[in-house]
């Protein structure tokens, strides 16, 4: 039962084009979302989040876009850089004390030069 | 400003031993959650503790898996009797308060089951 899921298992794009990533989720008790950017053999990092009472976060190069009613949600980078090449991975939690997170099974993006 | 630390980083253990995985929490951090992931899977929760108390353990599985989180010193994430199975990658991850969502994690600890 993938409550969050990212069904493209990897995506490459040229460096200095835009590059986006996709997540859907299918529990509507889910009001916070966020990205995580992990490197091979290291802890996923915390890239950027969004509350469901927005529709857009936007931190720099990367953008959160937030679509409730189609329960779906999109990661812009703009412009690409060969450094943000790694798995990214979506992550959904409730409203309340405990905050655990459910992820995705993760993108892998590579930023050609 | 230390990060949450994890050790060990690599964890070699032959079928039927004792798995022992620590974590210590970012500088003030007292919640803590243990995550899992296996091969070509995303991160799976596991539990949620803060210290001394267990607040959400339905990720676990029923046997031979145990988590604390005490008031001094670090989680300990406890696998007795490892089987192949349980080879997978163990993150932690702590937060400042209850319903923070933003969570920060380690660096993770390596199982490997022989």
């Amino acid at each position: 039962d993938q409550q969050v899921k990212q069904n493209s298992p990897s995506l490459s794009v040229q460096e200095g084009r835009i590059s986006i990533l996709n997540c859907d989720y299918t529990n509507s008790m889910f009001d916070y979302f966020l990205w995580y950017k992990k490197y091979p053999a290291e802890g996923p990092t915390f890239l950027i989040s969004i509350s469901s009472i927005k529709d857009k976060n936007e931190d720099g190069r990367f953008t959160v876009f937030l679509n409730k009613s189609a329960k779906h949600l999109s990661l812009h980078i703009v412009p690409s850089q060969p450094g943000d090449s790694a798995v990214y991975f979506c992550a959904a939690s409730k409203a309340g004390a405990n905050s655990k997170l459910t992820f995705g099974k993760g993108i892998t993006l590579s930023v050609r030069p | 400003n230390a990060g949450v630390m994890q050790n060990p980083r690599h964890l070699v253990r032959r079928r039927g031993q004792e798995a022992r995985l620590r974590c210590s929490p970012m500088k003030g951090h007292s919640h803590v959650y243990w995550y899992r992931q296996l091969p070509e899977e995303g991160l799976k929760f596991m539990v949620y503790l803060q210290k001394e108390n267990i607040i959400d353990e339905s990720g676990m599985p029923k046997e031979r898996f145990s988590a604390e989180f005490p008031k001094e010193g670090p989680s300990i994430l406890r696998i007795q009797q490892v089987v192949r199975g349980d080879s997978a990658a163990y993150f932690c991850a702590s937060s400042p308060q209850a319903g923070y969502n933003e969570q920060f994690f380690g660096p993770g600890t390596r199982l490997t089951v022989l």
